[in-house]
């Protein structure tokens, strides 16, 4: 296994556009989580699956975001109509329950 | 409201020196916390953890000491090593109740060692 992968690692979006992120977790992890790191800041708590549900949201996730894990595998966080407030580093990570946190190398994504 | 606080922005050391750093929280319902260190372009990968029933937790040069009625914490790094230069997040989480999955962060602090 080769950790919690991430895709794309860079993203340039019009505003407004839509944008989609995959993460790919360690393949026995049940626990899946995504973070939002602006310039500055530490990484901030967004959204948490356990298997495939999705069981907090943060108040950082307006109606604009959804996430989805369906199958309790890799998942999926939308963006639509994005926004330059958007601009940050998206951050996924995997854990079993009780297990320490790996975090992906993330996907940057720019708003122009 | 910052709950887990890292006032230094960024710390210099000499190689083969001390490095240390330093992390404050608020919020009593922590019980473990951890250190990530992040190099750009890469995702926080751990480094270290501490329960509250700790003090203390060493590994190899890397030491973090726990002062739970002070809610303070450091992490000792010694000696310093060039490639220990990278951006070191302090987090925290609670392990029981609501939010026991979530990692609450500190800003960060960029340390540099100088060769």
């Amino acid at each position: 296994d080769t950790g919690v992968s991430q895709n794309p690692r860079h993203k340039i979006t019009k505003r407004g556009q839509n944008v989609t992120f995959r993460c790919d977790p360690i393949s026995e992890h049940n626990r899946l989580y995504w973070y939002r790191q602006t310039l500055g800041q530490g990484p901030e708590f967004l959204t948490y699956f356990q298997n495939e549900a999705q069981l907090e949201k943060s108040r950082l996730l307006s109606d604009r975001f959804s996430a989805e894990r369906p199958k309790g595998s890799f998942s999926t966080l939308e963006i639509q109509r994005t926004e330059q407030g958007d601009s940050a580093m998206y951050l996924c990570a995997s854990s079993l329950t009780g297990g320490s946190y790996t975090f992906g190398s993330g996907t940057r994504l720019t708003v122009v | 409201d910052q709950q887990v606080k890292q006032n230094s922005p960024s710390l210099s050391v000499q190689e083969g020196r001390i490095s240390i750093l330093n992390c404050d929280y608020t919020n009593s319902m922590f019980d473990y916390f951890l250190w990530y260190k992040k190099y750009p372009a890469e995702g926080p990968t751990f480094l270290i953890s501490i329960s509250s029933i700790k003090d203390k937790n060493e590994d190899g040069r890397f030491t973090v000491f726990l002062n739970k009625s002070a809610k303070h914490l450091s992490l000792h790094i010694v000696p310093s090593q060039p490639g220990d230069s990278a951006v070191y997040f302090c987090a925290a989480i609670p392990l029981g109740g609501a939010g026991s999955y979530q990692l609450t962060f500190g800003k960060g602090t960029k340390l540099s060692v100088i060769p």
